[in-house]
């Protein structure tokens, strides 16, 4: 059974700061790896989508990586601001399903 | 660009009430997946449907029944309601049954069973 973990659970940084955050997958027989953002109490925002045959995406100031053999991905996200905070999903998609992680919790201080 | 529409946005309902979650997904998006995440949780798989037909089942209770319809939009069917079952509830659609390009999620509707 495929499980996503996501470290760290929950990050505090100052401003400015260039960040990263990690997700691991037990199973690398998967299509692609999305990533989300969530603010509180609203919906899922697609950031970036992985597809199996590439290595990274990158969409402005972020940028996802992924090893399948590792089962690892990581997102990066550059020259970090307040508005970034968020809670930040990883998410495995398989043949017919997408199995998240529990999130980390990104809080960037002004 | 049109993105997955839920209605209602917020529905609140008593205990052993009925409501019904409705989800349009992107046009010729033909794949539809319903989750519900509960406070603090990750979303959890509930139900998906692949050109108008159940593709998988996740998590579901017994007391909720969902269809997808010719027009590929769904309803998620909720009877006998607990406390428990509040939530948000997100449905998200892709093209193609193997998300092959990824999902798209709508806002969610949040239900607060009182």
């Amino acid at each position: 059974k495929q499980e996503v973990t996501q470290i760290p659970a929950a990050l505090s940084v100052p401003e400015g700061e260039n960040l990263v955050l990690n997700c691991s997958f037990t199973d690398s027989a998967i299509y692609n790896l999305q990533w989300f953002r969530q603010d509180p109490g609203k919906g899922l925002t697609s950031l970036l989508l992985i597809q199996s045959s590439q290595r990274e995406q990158t969409s402005g100031r972020l940028n996802a990586s992924l090893d399948k053999s590792s089962g690892r991905s990581t997102l990066y996200i550059a020259a970090s601001q307040p508005g970034d905070s968020a809670t930040y999903l990883c998410a495995v998609i398989e043949d017919d399903k997408i199995i998240f992680g529990k999130g980390t919790r990104l809080h960037i201080l002004p | 660009a049109a993105g997955v529409i839920q209605s209602p946005r917020h529905l609140i309902k008593e205990k052993r009430e009925t409501a019904t979650l409705k989800c349009y997904p992107i046009p010729r998006h033909d794949t539809v997946y319903w989750y519900q995440q509960g406070p603090g949780q990750d979303p959890q798989f509930l139900i998906s449907f692949y050109e108008k037909m159940q593709s998988d089942k996740g998590s579901i209770p017994d007391r909720f029944s969902a269809q997808q319809f010719s027009d590929y939009h769904s309803e998620l069917n909720m009877s006998s309601l607990e406390l428990g079952d509040s939530a948000l509830y997100f449905c998200a659609s892709s093209l193609g049954g193997g998300g092959n390009y990824g999902y798209t999620f709508g806002s969610g509707t949040r239900l607060t069973v009182v």
